[in-house]
């Protein structure tokens, strides 16, 4: 099967760094996706990875290990409208683009 | 560019009761996504349409879950007859092409239902 495991709640302070780590399970492997989602809303996309490195987008930054079957999300001088689920997702390879969902971790950030 | 609409936003029915769930994706989008999302869990794929063909349909529970994508634009998923555990928020996405290197998907605001 494919799992996708990743923390199911944090707490972080206002300014400070966190970082959420995602593990994955999966065969043809093609790629992977962060989705932010805060209550209510739709997830909206963050990054995408599908070699192995770091991507830097203003204050977010996603790594990925394919060897290690790894990944996590870098959030910097964090606001409180960061508080949210962020959400990891595995592409597979192929014709269908189909994302498998971890569970989300729900972040909350605190004065 | 208009984003993912979905309606209704909100839906409150009666276990055994039928609820029909609309989505007009991004305009020039081929496939379109229909996800289930139960409270505190991520989005499950029910159904992926490409066009008006459907390309995975491995999770959606045929029994009483029905999608259709006339057109190749607007789609609709039915519920018949609807069961507690439907209880969800019911997503909507689509993508420009599946093909593509990097084909994000955009997500629609969802339609939360409520089964009593």
């Amino acid at each position: 099967g494919q799992n996708i495991d990743q923390p199911t709640e944090m707490t972080a302070t206002e300014g400070a760094i966190v970082q959420i780590n995602c593990t994955y399970q999966t065969s043809g492997f093609n790629g992977l996706f962060w989705y932010q989602q805060h209550a209510g809303e739709a997830p909206t996309f963050l990054s995408y990875n599908v070699l192995d490195g770091l991507e830097e987008k203003g204050r977010f930054s996603s790594f990925l290990s394919r060897s290690k079957g790894y990944s996590y999300l870098l959030l910097k001088e964090l606001q409180m409208k960061d508080s949210a689920s962020y959400l990891c997702a595995v592409r597979y390879s192929g014709a269908t683009n189909k994302l498998i969902f971890g569970t989300g971790t729900l972040l909350a950030v605190q004065p | 560019e208009a984003g993912v609409a979905q309606s209704p936003r909100y839906k409150i029915i009666e276990k055994r009761q039928s609820v029909a769930f609309w989505c007009n994706p991004i305009s020039g989008h081929a496939t379109l996504y229909w996800y289930q999302q139960i409270l505190g869990q991520g989005p499950k794929l029910l159904i992926q349409f490409q066009n008006n063909g459907v390309v995975d349909d491995s999770q959606l529970p045929k029994d009483r879950f029905s999608a259709e994508r006339l057109k190749g634009v607007d789609s609709t998923l039915k519920i018949q007859p609807a069961k507690l555990e439907d209880s969800a928020v019911y997503l909507c996405a689509s993508s420009l092409d599946p093909g593509g290197a990097s084909y994000e998907q955009y997500f629609g605001p969802g339609t939360r239902l409520t089964v009593t």
